[in-house]
């Protein structure tokens, strides 16, 4: 299987960026997420990102791909304290015996200070 | 709207007594996956499958059971649970290739 390997938690101040890491260990990783889970509740896709890109951008959010270290970093501008959750790396092969199974690192508690 | 439904949303129930979680999405995805999520654990894989009758073990399947009859649905069963097995429990659904998309959880609670 994949090992990914995230750091538990994270704190920031209202407006600062946030930048969450996330490591992996299969080469052969095709797709990358970034998931986001509040409190009692499932979990709502933030982002993802494909092996073949090395950088992504949508509104707050950038992710980050250094394929050759095997990590991902999802980055978020103007820290909200509706941003405070839970956030998921998630790592998934495109072919093989793993084809559709995606591995998830243990979370990253993101807290935002006013 | 595109959805996938677990029920129950909650259940507390006792060691022995077999249950059934169901799953159900709207989407007409091949794909579908059972997680359990465990404080400081993340979510782990149970079982997951690529298309109608086709199911494989995922890291934790010990003790729980699946099956695939139809593309929409997808129940989690429990034959026999015992504590180890309470959990917040989420069902996920895609296309192949793409993002998962996660149903609301199941908070099974087994005393």
């Amino acid at each position: 299987g994949e090992d990914v390997e995230q750091s538990l938690f994270l704190s920031v101040r209202e407006g600062d960026s946030s930048v969450i890491n996330c490591t992996y260990t299969d080469s052969s990783s095709t797709y990358l997420y970034w998931y986001k889970q509040e409190p009692g509740a499932g979990l709502q896709l933030l982002t993802y990102i494909f092996s073949n890109m090395d950088m992504k951008q949508d509104q707050r959010l950038t992710v980050l791909l250094n394929k050759k270290d095997k990590h991902l970093s999802l980055r978020i501008a103007d820290t909200q304290t509706g941003d405070s959750a839970i956030y998921f790396c998630a790592v998934g092969q495109g072919r093989g015996s793993t084809l559709g199974r995606l591995y998830f690192g243990r979370g990253t508690q993101l807290t935002v200070w006013p | 709207e595109a959805q996938v439904t677990q029920n129950p949303r909650y259940l507390i129930t006792v060691t022995g007594k077999k249950l059934t979680v169901t799953c159900s999405q709207n989407m007409n995805h091949e794909y579908m996956s059972w997680y359990r999520q465990d404080p400081g654990l993340g979510l782990r894989q149970i079982y997951y499958s690529m298309n109608v009758e086709v199911t494989d073990k995922g890291d934790v399947p010990e003790g729980y059971k699946v099956s695939r009859k139809e593309k929409r649905n997808f129940p989690l069963i429990l034959e026999s649970p015992s504590p180890n097995q309470t959990s917040l429990y989420f069902c996920a659904s895609s296309r192949i290739g793409e993002p998962q998309h996660f149903g609301d959880g199941t908070r099974l609670s087994i005393l």
